[in-house]
Order: C-alpha cells, then structure tokens, then sequence
C-alpha cells in the first residue's frame, strides 16, 4: 500500500499569512497513462471534506485563487497565499494512482494564531 | 448541483449489522465510480469500499472484507454498504463519495 505522510500535523498561522503543507508518498504517484493523482482536501470542523486540488495543482470549482498545489514524483505541497479564517479545519492529501486501497494523509491541523 | 446524501447509520450491538445508503443527485450517476471511507471522529479517513460505475467491480480495504459488501443501483441513483458482523472498532462516521464531492456522513456506533 502506498503510505501518504504529511507534515506538519499541526499548523498555526496568523491570519493573512502564507502557509505550506507537505504530503510526501512511499512510491512514485505517477500513473501508467501520465497523469499524477494525488488531490488535496479541506475539512472543516464538524462538516465532510471538500475537494479543493486534484491531479496536483489543478483547483475545483469554487475554490480561490489563494490554494495552489504543485509538486512531482513523490513531493508535493499546498500552499495558502494568505491564511483566512475559514481555511481553518484539516488539510489530507490523497493518492489515486496505486489502489486499491486509496490512501489518505494523516492530515494537518491548521489553526489561527 | 452535485449532492450526496447517507442514511442508515445508528447505535447497534457487536455482531449486528446495518445497511447504509447514499442517494445521489446533480451528475450522471452511473458514470462514477463510488465508494465508502470512514473516519473515527478526531482522526484521519480511511477508504473503506468501491464499487465500478456499472457496478461489477468492487473492491474492500482488508480490515472489512467479508464482512461489508458494496453494491449500487444505478436506476435509482443510489450506492449502499452493506454492513455485518460489526465490530467495536468499526465505529466512525461513513462518507459516500465520488472523490469530487462528499456527502454528510452518517454515524455508526458498535457497542453493547
């Protein structure tokens, strides 16, 4: 199974700041047809989570400008421009390249400071 | 507008089992693939079952194999779990997605 590891687990940053997420892989993401599938999810407290990037950097639907995914291989990063207060909540990045199983991060906390 | 919706989840005994449902809506149901993942209230998600978009391919994470079953109704837009043999351990809220878009959760709770 491929093990997703995310860091850091808990992050805490003021409000109108950058924050960064990584999301590293035991093997390669890339699939046999090219594409990476490797998506970022948002939960926030209480509700399910939202898609917000898939295959590494591409943005759903609704989701701001602020979210950028980038990475390769087996690194990859989210990255928020600057930090609002509904970005609180977990952050899991997944991987749909190798499955079954698909697997999940741990996640990461990010709070306000 | 994509929506998915759980029902069926509740208290029952070890052993017991339940059927969950999904009830899709807003895309072309029988072009996705579905599938099941769970997450212990505080902890992370874990994928759990998915079924083919016609149905006839379904797959399961090791720790509920013979014990779940994951099927569809593509007529009725619909996607269940199947849940027997219930365990303590397989308490947590059950997500039915289509990676693209989640539903609600509906909690299951194995205790006597």
């Amino acid at each position: 199974d491929v093990v997703m590891t995310q860091s850091p687990l808990s992050l805490p940053v003021t409000l109108g700041q950058p924050a960064s997420i990584s999301c590293r892989s035991s093997q390669s993401l890339v699939s046999s047809d090219g594409n990476t599938y490797l998506y970022w999810y948002h939960q926030r407290p209480g509700q399910s989570p939202r898609l917000l990037i898939h295959r590494v950097s591409k943005r759903d639907s609704g989701v701001p400008d602020r979210f950028s995914g980038s990475g390769s291989g087996i690194d990859f990063t989210l990255k928020i421009n600057r930090v609002e207060a509904e970005d609180v909540g977990v952050y899991y990045c997944m991987q749909l390249t190798h499955w079954p199983p698909y697997t999940f991060g741990q996640g990461t906390k990010l709070e306000i400071k | 507008e994509m929506q998915l919706v759980e029902s069926g989840g509740g208290l029952v005994q070890p052993g017991g089992s339940l059927r969950l449902s999904c009830a899709a809506s807003g895309f072309i149901f029988s072009s996705y693939r579905m599938d099941w993942v769970r997450q212990v209230p505080g902890k992370e998600l874990v994928w759990v079952a998915h079924v083919s978009p016609d149905g006839s391919t379904t797959y399961y994470a090791d720790s509920v194999k013979g014990r779940f079953t994951i099927f569809r109704d593509n007529a009725k837009n619909a996607v269940y779990l199947q849940v027997n043999s219930l365990r303590a351990e397989d308490t947590a809220v059950y997500y039915c997605t289509n990676f693209d878009y989640w539903g609600p959760g509906t909690l299951v709770t194995v205790s006597s």
